[in-house]
């Protein structure tokens, strides 16, 4: 596609239960972030992948955060048994490779836990 | 103290105004500085991106780069209502990663709400 697709773009869930977040990104992007922004927030980094492997995944919060990505494309970001403090709008994010490219944001999937 | 500090206003200035949009950060491993514009939304977009310390301009915008004060800096000249939006600074460091292969993240401040009107 022309740009970074998440989805889906609003989950509401019950406290308790364990949500799935996709990103698909620009092909040919091979690294990929995962990036929370809370209510009023910057944006607070997750993890990065560099093809299907993370190299850095300091930033998830707790062991109930996952994510994994296959086929060097498409990526999951799951979160168990999630809390009222994971509500966020969850934002992915792809580039070319090196440090040095820009990052291409989606437009968020916005998570609400009741 | 966060590694970056950026006042979130909100900021409301009538059409025409020159906007001073201000970032300080701490860590110095920050090579690469960015500006982020994000409509209400929707995801961030890059703005500018700059590498060394001084100015550069792109159309009504100019960010500044004191490095030496740790300090960036994005202007808006002759601001327009379609440039209501939350602006978002952020910087980058060069990491390597497992494997030996660079990588940029990006630590981004709290974004200042700016709201221009007519």
């Amino acid at each position: 596609g022309a740009g970074v697709s998440q989805s889906p773009s609003n989950k509401v869930t019950e406290k308790g239960k364990d949500v799935e977040l996709r990103c698909d990104p620009i092909s040919g992007h091979t690294a990929l972030y995962w990036y929370r922004q809370s209510l009023g927030q910057g944006l607070e980094f997750l993890i990065y992948f560099q093809g299907n492997s993370a190299p850095d995944k300091s930033g998830l919060p707790s062991d109930r955060f996952s994510a994994e990505r296959t086929g060097g494309s498409v990526s999951t970001l799951t979160i168990q048994r999630t809390q009222q403090e994971d509500s966020a709008v969850y934002l992915c994010a792809s580039s070319s490779p090196g440090a040095t490219g820009e990052l291409f944001f989606g437009e968020g999937s916005r998570l609400t836990v009741l | 103290q966060k590694e970056v500090e950026q006042d979130p206003g909100p900021l409301s200035v009538p059409e025409g105004a020159i906007v001073s949009l201000n970032c300080t950060y701490s860590n110095s491993a920050f090579q690469y500085f960015m500006w982020y514009r994000q409509y209400s939304r929707k995801g961030p977009e890059l703005l500018m991106y700059t590498y060394s310390s001084g100015n550069k301009e792109d159309g009504r915008f100019t960010a500044q780069v004191d490095k030496s004060s740790k300090y960036i800096s994005l202007f808006i000249r002759d601001s327009q209502p379609s440039d209501s939006a939350t602006y978002l600074c952020a910087m980058k460091a060069v990491l390597i990663g497992r494997g030996g292969t660079s990588y940029g993240k990006l630590t981004f401040g709290q974004g200042t709400i700016l709201t221009v009107h007519p």
